[in-house]
């Protein structure tokens, strides 16, 4: 039972620099979100999806952008990385209320 | 504004010991509210999760409670293991928001043997 899968599970960019998070899931959810964590703080929401061809905002969009050509892909696009952007990315997919989180991808921007 | 309080902010109980954490929200309409635990390097996982109509929910040791008219849950550990030392974090749904949630900062919670 993989879940929701993470990769890379570590990356380090230099500012400037792009880069893509990637999350699968094989339980066939529609709904994924992309989380970030900042250290001792809570999860913010990035960017969520209702179903393939579907998305949109959370509560901190800026400098990211997202796509969902397949139920199981939702792929996380960091443009011109900034060091705001350090954190921890968790992708998640929901289904009858509970949410299935991935393993995480641990980002520094230097 | 949708907001999730949690506390307290970290506590450090005694292996064996019970312990509760406290929850307050403000969501409306309120749709259901979860409980999760984050051990340090690792996402979230859920401990229980309870509708409108549910007062209390329990997973093994973890037992959580709401209070849909006072809008609080509380989440109360008993006997208390080295393992339960992690993050626990409170979200709360609204039925209107398209699966999103509000998340709770968390407490952190330390078991000292």
């Amino acid at each position: 039972n993989a879940g929701v899968t993470q990769t890379p599970k570590f990356r380090i960019l230099k500012i400037g620099q792009s880069m893509t998070l990637q999350c699968t899931q094989d339980m066939n959810h529609n709904y994924m979100y992309w989380y970030r964590q900042d250290p001792g703080m809570g999860l913010k929401l990035i960017y969520y999806s209702v179903g393939a061809g579907i998305t949109d905002k959370g509560e901190v969009p800026n400098g990211y952008n997202v796509s969902r050509s397949t139920t199981e892909d939702f792929p996380l696009r960091l443009e011109l990385a900034a060091p705001s952007q350090t954190s921890v990315y968790f992708c998640a997919s929901n289904r009858e209320g509970i949410q299935y989180f991935g393993a995480g991808t641990r980002l520094s921007v230097l | 504004k949708n907001q999730v309080e949690q506390s307290p902010q970290s506590l450090i109980i005694l292996e064996g010991k019970n312990c509760t954490l406290q929850c307050n929200y403000t969501v409306s309409p309120f749709s259901n509210l979860r409980w999760y635990k984050q051990d340090t390097g690792r996402g979230p996982v859920s401990l229980t999760i309870m509708t409108f109509s549910e007062n209390t929910k329990s997973n093994g040791r973890y037992t959580a409670t709401l209070d849909a008219d006072t809008k609080q849950s509380s989440l109360h550990i008993t006997a208390s293991q080295l393992s339960d030392s992690a993050s626990y974090i409170c979200v709360v749904s609204s039925n209107t928001n398209a699966g999103k949630s509000t998340f709770g900062d968390g407490t952190t919670l330390t078991v000292k043997p």
